[in-house]
């Protein structure tokens, strides 16, 4: 596609039950950003994938936050045992990445609520 | 930094006004800056970008200006529009080593018709 899907749009799920989001980056962008967004909040850091090299994971705010990467294509964001303070907008980035210093791309996000 | 946790800065202006919405980034080793504009409901979208070997660069209506001994960053609006009513977030980019886009705070900027 012409730029970076994320599906679903709108995910509502019950407390303690697991998640998983999905990116489709736009073709050729070896950078992959994960972000979370709460109402009316900036946009915090979650994971990053580049290329081949080990993700930065720095941003997971716990074990029961994860994301995969299946070579530079879809990724994945899991988070598991889903809690109330879990509801926000998860975006999803991608960019020609490596040394080449160009935008990054968002989805729509997916908006995810726990109830 | 992360804006975790954090309430949105306002500012409001008139419609047809200038309006600069301002950044503290905080990485000195940062060498790309972006500027983002955030639609209710919607995922930033890209407005102007700066290298760290430049001090200033201009768009339709916008310029980004860089002040890397104080690590800010501004962003000038000209003659604002009411579609540019949105949430600005700044960017920035370190190199190897620390290559993952980190977005600050946001400013919410409401244009008064």
């Amino acid at each position: 596609g012409a730029g970076v899907s994320q599906s679903p749009s709108n995910k509502v799920t019950e407390k303690g039950k697991d998640v998983e989001l999905r990116c489709d980056p736009i073709s050729g962008h070896t950078a992959l950003y994960w972000y979370r967004q709460r109402l009316g909040q900036g946009l915090e850091f979650l994971i990053y994938f580049q290329g081949n090299s080990a993700p930065d994971k720095s941003g997971l705010p716990s074990d029961r936050f994860s994301a995969e990467r299946t070579g530079e294509s879809v990724s994945t964001l899991t988070i598991q045992r889903t809690q109330q303070e879990d509801s926000a907008v998860y975006l999803c980035a991608s960019s020609l990445g490596g040394t080449m210093n160009t935008e990054a791309f968002f989805g729509q996000g997916t908006r995810l609520t726990v109830v | 930094g992360e804006s975790v946790g954090l309430h949105l800065p306002t500012l409001s202006v008139q419609e047809g006004d200038n309006s600069i919405i301002n950044c503290a980034y905080s990485n000195s080793a940062s060498d790309y800056f972006i500027w983002y504009k955030q639609e209710s409901g919607k995922g930033p979208q890209f407005i102007i970008d700066i290298r760290s070997n430049m001090d200033k660069r201009q768009g339709q209506r916008v310029t980004v200006l860089l002040n890397k001994t104080v690590k800010h960053l501004s962003l000038q609006i000209a003659a604002t529009q009411p579609g540019d009513s949105a949430v600005y977030f700044c960017a920035e980019r370190g190199n190897f080593g620390n290559e993952k886009l980190t977005f600050g705070t946001g400013t919410r900027l409401t244009i008064i018709p």
